[in-house]
């Protein structure tokens, strides 16, 4: 079982562009959850994906936005990146209701 | 305030016990958890406890809840130089599929 993967490891961008990320959920897992943790601080929502529908949402812009795919599968997207946009990126994975496991994170750069 | 709060760094000698103290302010937390990250790693799961009780032990790991005073702290046993890492103290409503998690508490082991 592979468990949660995420690509890229890394990635480094300038401000104004886009970035699209992606993650793999656990086998048997349906749901999937997106995390920015800056750096010092605890993972911080951005949403969730249930059945190919954002179920829930964080306190994020709308530059943020994702989606989920038929096997699951999931992509987060940031337009117009800025400096602050810097962090990791953690994928959550779980099956519904269940507790979640973490993928090893994408570290995205803005310079 | 921060709806979880943990002191942000912790050092001890290899083979002594580490306590990590985490507050949270939701009443209606039903979930506690404690996750560890190490560098440029995802969250792992170490444990999680119900709101309904006061104590969990699993291997070194030990977990007391104060449901009175919101207090919930890990203790590790025999602290190795392996157990050097972050530790995440997160909660969750039953209501909510999504943890709130505190900064981060910094282990450091030494010989």
């Amino acid at each position: 079982d592979a468990g949660v993967t995420q690509s890229p490891t890394h990635l480094i961008k300038t401000r104004g562009q886009q970035v699209t990320l992606r993650c793999s959920p656990k086998s048997g897992h349906d749901t999937v959850s997106w995390y920015q943790q800056a750096l010092g601080q605890g993972p911080q929502f951005i949403f969730q994906y249930y059945e190919e529908e954002e179920r829930q949402r964080g306190n994020f812009p709308d530059r943020f936005s994702g989606h989920q795919f038929p096997n699951y599968s999931s992509e987060l997207n940031v337009n117009a990146l800025l400096l602050g946009d810097s962090a990791l990126y953690l994928c959550a994975s779980s099956k519904q209701g269940d507790e979640q496991f973490f993928g090893p994170g994408t570290r995205l750069t803005v310079l | 305030g921060e709806d979880v709060e943990q002191s942000l760094f912790l050092s001890v000698r290899e083979g002594d016990s580490s306590v990590i103290n985490c507050t949270y302010t939701d009443s209606s937390s039903t979930y506690l958890y404690w996750y560890k990250q190490e560098p440029g790693a995802g969250l792992q799961l170490l444990t999680y406890i119900f709101s309904n009780m006061d104590m969990k032990q699993d291997q070194r790991l030990t977990v007391l809840l104060n449901k009175k005073d919101k207090h919930l702290s890990l203790r590790i046993a025999d602290t190795q130089t392996g157990d050097s890492a972050i530790y995440f103290c997160a909660e969750r409503t039953g209501g909510s599929y999504i943890p709130t998690f505190g900064r981060g508490t910094s282990l450091i082991v030494h010989p």
